[in-house]
């Protein structure tokens, strides 16, 4: 079945480091990808997408490119904030079974 | 302003009485789902309407059961809350095309 595996974390970085955080997906025929984020206590956000390959989502200095041949969809910034730090979860969207799956999250802490 | 509500935000209840969550939608979308979070896991789809049809997942506990009698609508019925089932409940909406998925702030159901 359909599958997403982010990279485990905290990731923990000081205030204006890059980041990455990668995610790859194992899926039948064409997904979209999702990166959501989660702040402590409240529902997730949408925070980019993407619907074929080599599109490009980005939101708020968030970028990631969806990668069919790597089957990747890795979230990059080039200079992390504080109020960055949060859970992001990267998921995949196969519209013919009409359900989001998420991988596992990575916590995200920025310090200053 | 928001789109998906979930009421209430927290909610205590006793061991194997039946509690309802609510949610509803001004998106007037066709899927809504119901995922349940478990701390610093990725959320777990429980069930999702389309239209009107609706989808159980196969893992999900027959103590589980929802129902939707409008587009705008959706409940998450636990009939008999175990101390198993305290975790955080988000609700998601979905138009099936673009297929982002759109969370309310989810309910944080405590067993006591």
């Amino acid at each position: 079945g359909d599958s997403v595996t982010q990279m485990e974390g905290p990731v923990t970085l000081s205030e204006e480091a890059f980041l990455t955080i990668n995610c790859t997906y194992t899926a039948t025929g064409y997904p979209s990808l999702f990166w959501y984020v989660q702040y402590p206590g409240e529902g997730l956000q949408l925070l980019l997408k993407a619907t074929k390959a080599d599109d490009k989502g980005s939101n708020k200095g968030f970028e990631a490119t969806y990668r069919k041949e790597t089957t990747s969809f890795h979230l990059e910034k080039g200079s992390v904030q504080v109020s960055d730090s949060a859970v992001y979860f990267c998921a995949l969207l196969n519209t013919g079974f009409q359900k989001l799956v998420f991988g596992t999250g990575t916590r995200l802490l920025v310090s200053p | 302003d928001a789109m998906v509500i979930q009421n209430p935000r927290y909610q205590v209840t006793q061991f194997g009485k039946p509690v309802t969550l609510s949610c509803s939608q001004t998106l007037n979308h066709n899927v809504m789902y119901w995922y349940q979070q478990k701390s610093s896991q990725a959320p777990k789809l429980l069930f999702h309407y389309y239209d009107k049809d609706f989808n159980n997942e196969a893992d999900t506990p027959d103590n589980f059961q929802s129902r939707r009698p409008n587009t705008s609508f959706c409940f998450l019925d636990i009939r008999s809350p175990g101390l198993g089932d305290a975790a955080m409940y988000l609700c998601a909406t979905s138009r099936e095309t673009s297929g982002a998925a759109f969370f309310g702030q989810g309910t944080r159901l405590t067993v006591v």
